[in-house]
């Protein structure tokens, strides 16, 4: 069955770094989106993206985050310069439509991502 | 504020105990339920997509329930088994968003042999 995979599954790194997360969603679905969840708390939405734009995003999602879907096949979640509280594990996820209508999304392993 | 609640927040039953858990949601501007398995170090594996009121779901032993009137749905395991143990996580989406889901808190189960 095809998957969502995600890479790398951790990665560390410094404060005020640049970091890029990277997806391969399912290669038929239409539409992308990047979640959260910070140890302890609920996964929380950060961003949707269809038509190689963004569609909707969070206010977590600020300027310091973007995504990109550079080749038709990755999709990736650059934090430009992040902070301890970016730590957190970060889920792709991809859908063939939009969440309705009885159809999942389909999860990636996720990236623990850890601040110093 | 779009908020969704899961109870309880952790459960240890004996193999072979039936379980349930509840999930609540905002009734209003109700478009879909999604109960999610999550093991860790795995990806939450969809269990079940709900979207109209009264929806009655079943996979196996484990099955789902759905009143969008008063925003709650319950999850149902039957003949609890060892394997069953993870996180269960209900999300909701509402019209008018482009599909991104709002999370519970989740239930983590563990069942003992």
């Amino acid at each position: 069955e095809p998957e969502v995979t995600q890479t790398p599954s951790h990665q560390v790194t410094q404060m005020g770094q640049e970091v890029i997360l990277r997806c391969v969603p399912i290669s038929n679905h239409l539409y992308f989106y990047w979640y959260r969840q910070i140890l302890g708390q609920k996964v929380e939405f950060l961003v949707s993206f269809y038509n190689n734009e963004i569609s909707e995003k969070s206010e977590i999602f600020d300027d310091q985050f973007s995504v990109e879907r550079p080749d038709g096949s990755n999709f990736t979640l650059k934090i430009r310069s992040t902070k301890l509280e970016d730590s957190a594990m970060y889920f792709c996820a991809s859908n063939p439509v939009r969440a309705s209508g009885g159809q999942p999304q389909h999860f990636g392993d996720g990236t623990r991502l850890s601040i110093l | 504020i779009l908020n969704v609640e899961q109870s309880p927040q952790s459960l240890h039953v004996q193999e072979g105990d039936s379980t349930n858990f509840t999930c609540s949601f905002p009734s209003s501007n109700f478009y879909a339920l999604h109960w999610y398995r999550w093991e860790t170090a795995k990806s939450p594996e969809a269990l079940f997509v709900m979207t109209l009121n009264g929806d009655e779901k079943k996979k196996g032993r484990i099955s789902a329930t759905l009143n969008t009137k008063e925003g709650y749905s319950y999850l149902y395991i039957k003949g609890s088994q060892p394997e069953d143990s993870a996180t269960y996580l209900c999300a909701f989406s509402y019209g008018g968003s482009q599909g991104n889901l709002i999370f519970g808190k989740g239930t983590k189960l563990s069942v003992k042999p």
